[in-house]
This record gives structure tokens, C-alpha cells and sequence, in this order.
């Protein structure tokens, strides 16, 4: 069982504000991060799969980074839109067919 | 492309009873695994299923079993209920024998409650 932990638990921020949130899991055996965005009354989405320490990825305003030596990913969200209101998780895995994850950083977006 | 589908949507059971759920998976996806979602928790495996096998299983009692079809839809069955679990079951198919660092499709899930 890997302990993959996420904060804030959640966070109101202001329409066009970034933010970011934090990831964190062993750094031992690790093999991929992946960070999925879930809207209420829709299916987690996913957003990133990240494996190399250092990989940064981008998909529009939302970048995540990779840190697996001290284990831990950011998450970053550039201009918050009511839209990127959401509960985004992480998972880790060591390489078996399961995905370990956190509980989720619930953002609200304020218009 | 067909996303990935359950059902159904909602689900009330006594406790005792048994219960059945249903996932069809993305086209061209044929591993399918299952995660429960308790209030307050993140996702966890229960288990997952590649060419009608069992290909990995999470912390989760027998009573948990589940089935793959030639069409690589599948079914989770709970037998003997209890409260506790009660939850979101997530079913999410992928890519054959991913290690791990292909993303998971997720359906919109079951919400199971037993009374």
C-alpha cells in the first residue's frame, strides 16, 4: 500500500488567480504520477501521466511537475476559471496494475 | 469512441443481500479495473481484469469477486453486504498490460448504498 498524500484538502480562489497543489508519495519503487481532474456528476478526467524525475507537463493553462527522488508533484492552474472548479487527484504507482490515491484537492473557483 | 459506461447509476441493497454491477469499457481497451470510492477517501484498487482474468487484486475480501466478458465488458459482484460498503464504485478501463503509465478512462460510476 503506497501512502499518497495530497494538500490542500481544498481551496476557494478568485476567478483569474493561479494556484497550485501539492502531491505527495514514496520515492521508493516508483514508476508513474498520474493527476485526474474530477467535475461533480462527471468521471474522473484524465490529465497528466508523468514517469521521469524532472518531467513537466502542460495541457493548456494547467502544468504539473515531477519531483521522484524527494517525491512529490505540483499541480499548477494559470488564470482559475469557474470552469477549473473541480476535485483533482493524484495517484502513484510502482509499476503493478494498481493505482494508489490520494483523497483529492477540491478547488472551487469563484466568479 | 465509446467512452466507458456503468450501471446502473444508483443502487440501494439491505444488508445480506447480493449485489451486482456493470461496466462496458472505451473501445479498444481490454483491461478493466475496478476501485471503490468511500466518503471521505481517494479511489482504491479492488482488482483488475485483462482477457477474462483476474490480473491483480487490492485489499479487498472474497466476497468481492468479478468477471470479464469476450467483449471486455465486466461485472462486479458483492456478496453478503455490509454498511460499510457502502460507496462510489468506479469501474476504469486502459490500455492491455499497462504497467501503470497509461491514464485510466473512468466511467461516472455506481453509488451504492446498503441500509
Amino acid at each position: 500500500i503506497l501512502n499518497v498524500e495530497q494538500s490542500p484538502q481544498s481551496l476557494h480562489v478568485q476567478e483569474g488567480d493561479s494556484t497550485n497543489f501539492t502531491c505527495s508519495f514514496p520515492s521508493s519503487n516508483f514508476y508513474a504520477l498520474h493527476w485526474y481532474r474530477w467535475e461533480t456528476a462527471k468521471s474522473p478526467e484524465a490529465l497528466f501521466v508523468m514517469t521521469l524525475n524532472g518531467d513537466e507537463k502542460k495541457k493548456g493553462r494547467i502544468s504539473a511537475t515531477l519531483n521522484t527522488k524527494e517525491g512529490y508533484s505540483y499541480l499548477y492552474i494559470k488564470g482559475s476559471q469557474p470552469e477549473d472548479s473541480a476535485t483533482y487527484l493524484c495517484a502513484s504507482t510502482t509499476g503493478a496494475n494498481n493505482l494508489f490515491f490520494g483523497t483529492g484537492t477540491r478547488l472551487t473557483v469563484i466568479p | 469512441e465509446t467512452g466507458v459506461t456503468q450501471s446502473p447509476t444508483h443502487l440501494i441493497k439491505t444488508r445480506g443481500q447480493q449485489v451486482t454491477l456493470r461496466c462496458s469499457s472505451q473501445s479498444g481497451h481490454n483491461t478493466v479495473s475496478w476501485y471503490q470510492q468511500a466518503l471521505g477517501q481517494g479511489p482504491q484498487f479492488i482488482f483488475q481484469y485483462y482477457r477474462e482474468e483476474e490480473n491483480g487484486r487490492g485489499n479487498f475480501p472474497p466476497r468481492f469477486s468479478g468477471l470479464q466478458f469476450p467483449n471486455y465488458s465486466s461485472e462486479l459482484n458483492v456478496n453478503a453486504l455490509e454498511l460499510d460498503d457502502s460507496a462510489l464504485y468506479l469501474c476504469a478501463s486502459s490500455l492491455p498490460r499497462s504497467r501503470g503509465d497509461s491514464p485510466l478512462h473512468f466511467g461516472n460510476g455506481t453509488r451504492l448504498t446498503v441500509t
